[in-house]
Parts: C-alpha cells; structure tokens; sequence
C-alpha cells in the first residue's frame, strides 16, 4: 500500500464548481504539504501544515484552501474552480528530515 | 522569482555514458539541495541531497556536486542506465529556518537510450 495516497487520481470538472482533493498517509508524519505541477514551472507550493492545528500560506494560497482533519489527512479545497488552476497536484509529506514523501497525485481538469 | 533554475528542459544520452543535470540557485540562505526524480503517472521520489558543508555526496550510480561560490549544483549518473530516463528536479531549503519548505527548479528530461 501506498504511504502517501492521493483521491481522486484524476479528475474533470466545469468552472465555477467547488473540488476537493484529498490526501491520507499511514507515515506517521506531522508535516503535509500540498503543491501543483505545471510544464515548464516544476512544482510550487500550496498550503502547508506542521500539525493539526497549523495551516500556512505557500508561494500560490490564492484560489484555495485546506483543512487538516486529523494528522493522517490534509484536504485541498478549490471553492470555484477557474480554467488556469487545471495542474498535476502532489500530496506530500516530512517529518523531522527535510526529504518530503509523494503522493502519485491528481490530474486536474477544469473546463 | 524563480530561486532555483533548472535551465535544460531536457538531455539525451546512450546508455553508459555520464549524464549530468545541472541546477542554479540565487539564494544564498539556501543550505540544503536536494534531487528528486519523477516517473510518468507516479509523485517524484527522494534520490539523493547534499548539506551545504559539504561539497560532493556520492550513492551508488548517483553523485551530486555543490559549488556554492557559484551557487550551482549538479547530479552525474554513471553509467546512465535506460531505467533512469525521467524527469529530474532539484529543490533547495533553508534548513536552518526550519520552514520545512523545499523550492523546486522547472525540471529536466533525461532520456538514455539503448
């Protein structure tokens, strides 16, 4: 089994719809992390979370949010989804190292 | 504001041969790099990381090079093998400040052809 898994893999939506990505892990890590792939740009951070009870903005929070349900589970939220947030998202996490762990991640299309 | 600049989008080699990946930085707090590579359909996983202390760090196949005057980094494959076609990203942190965020480059292509 996967350590850091990522629902849905892959998924198409319209504009103005409200998504939810969704991340668990099983690594017993406290720090999670939520980036986006675009060609040519490499990966660039989201939202991060150290613990429970901490939320922080990264490079591009604009458009999104995240709630962390539990340590094991950190969610990504698109309220109104707009063409230019379609990406690759990737789940990620650390614990006390700085090497990060992937999740497989979601493809996101938004029409 | 890219802090860490992968300026090779792609890099062909035969099978064998060295393959060498380059990565920039312009940050000077920067003082831990690490190389990531990434198959089609999967999250990028872990290859190998050099501390700022030092200034090469070798495992197995895998040798990463930091040159901080130049603030430049680079990971030889020796021998390439066609298995390590992928894309390659390098990423930088600031350890010390313990932010636990990791800066990525843009990615590079290696193909090794048989």
């Amino acid at each position: 089994d996967a350590d850091v898994t990522q629902t849905p893999r892959n998924r198409i939506t319209k504009t103005g719809k409200r998504i939810m990505l969704e991340c668990s892990q099983t690594k017993g890590h406290d720090r999670m992390y939520w980036y986006r792939q675009d060609p040519g740009l490499g990966l660039r951070l989201i939202y991060y979370s150290f613990d429970v009870k901490d939320i922080n903005k990264g490079e591009i929070s604009d458009g999104y949010s995240v709630s962390r349900q539990a340590q094991a589970k950190f969610s990504l939220s698109l309220e109104s989804a707009i063409p230019n947030q379609t990406a690759l998202y990737f789940c990620a996490t650390s614990g006390t190292g700085v090497s990060q762990h992937f999740g497989d991640g979601t493809r996101l299309s938004i029409l | 504001d890219q802090q860490v600049k992968q300026n090779s989008p792609s890099l062909s080699v035969q099978e064998g041969r060295i393959s060498i990946l380059n990565c920039d930085y312009t940050n000077s707090m920067f003082d831990y790099f690490l190389w990531y590579k990434k198959y089609p359909a999967e999250g990028p996983t872990f290859l190998i990381s050099i501390s700022s202390i030092k200034d090469k760090n070798e495992d197995g196949r895998f040798t990463v090079f930091l040159n901080k005057s130049a603030k430049h980094l680079s990971l030889h494959i020796v021998p390439s093998q066609p298995g390590d076609s992928a894309v390659y990203f390098c990423a930088a942190s600031g350890r010390s400040s313990n932010t636990g965020k990791l800066i990525f480059g843009q990615g590079t292509t290696l193909q090794v052809k048989p």
